[in-house]
């Protein structure tokens, strides 16, 4: 079985600080893991994904997150916010390669930038 | 590429009635799926179409069906409709990128049951 869990449901930052957004995973096998982004009346983009390669994931719009396996962790960490990253943020784990029926969506976590 | 695109956007049903929503995926993906996104279960899989074949299924009722047509596009139906059907759901189309599969996600069709 797999699980996923987002440390807080709700992130508030002012823009031009970073942003830290926590996800544990359970898996019992060696997982994918991603992290989408989902603004207001939208659907679900991808930021980045980890499947074994470097542990360190860089993605789109200054996202980057670290695999650590030792501490069952992939945070998302952004070194300055902008207003245009105030979303819903999604952790996802998958044990079928990111086939649909094997993910796993963590609750999300709103992330607010103040001005 | 278009991405994926889903129609209507929003739809407000009765309680008994029934639904029908649309999905073209992005052009060459074999792969729809589609999710059910409420604010208290979060994000949840229905199920998974290729190449016209139901692949897999999530734990929803059997008022819960699609199809899947020869050029990818699919369908999403509800029966009987209850007011916990009320939800955004999600149509997510797929593609080999390196090591695994993504999903491209399209921008959700905002069911609303009275």
């Amino acid at each position: 079985a797999q699980s996923v869990t987002q440390l807080d449901s709700h992130v508030s930052v002012s823009e031009g600080t970073p942003v830290l957004l926590r996800c544990n995973y359970s898996s019992s096998y060696s997982p994918s893991l991603f992290w989408y982004v989902q603004h207001p009346n939208k659907g679900l983009q991808l930021l980045l994904k980890y499947t074994s390669a470097a542990t360190l994931v860089k993605g789109i719009n200054g996202f980057e997150a670290e695999f650590k396996k030792s501490e069952t962790s992939f945070h998302l960490t952004k070194p300055s916010a902008h207003m245009s990253d105030a979303a819903e943020y999604f952790c996802v784990v998958s044990v079928s390669g990111g086939g649909a029926d094997g993910l796993t969506f963590g609750k999300g976590t709103h992330l607010i930038i103040q001005p | 590429k278009a991405g994926v695109t889903q129609t209507p956007r929003y739809l407000i049903k009765t309680r008994g009635q029934q639904v029908t929503l649309s999905c073209s995926p992005i052009s060459g993906h074999r792969s729809v799926s589609w999710y059910q996104q409420t604010p208290g279960q979060g994000l949840q899989f229905l199920f998974e179409y290729f190449s016209e074949t139901q692949r897999n299924k999530g734990n929803f009722p059997g008022r819960f069906s699609g199809r899947q047509f020869s050029n990818s596009r699919s369908e999403m139906n509800v029966s009987t409709l209850e007011l916990g059907d009320s939800a955004l759901y999600l149509c997510a189309s797929a593609a080999v990128v390196g090591q695994g599969l993504e999903q491209y996600f399209g921008p959700g069709t905002r069911l609303t049951v009275t």
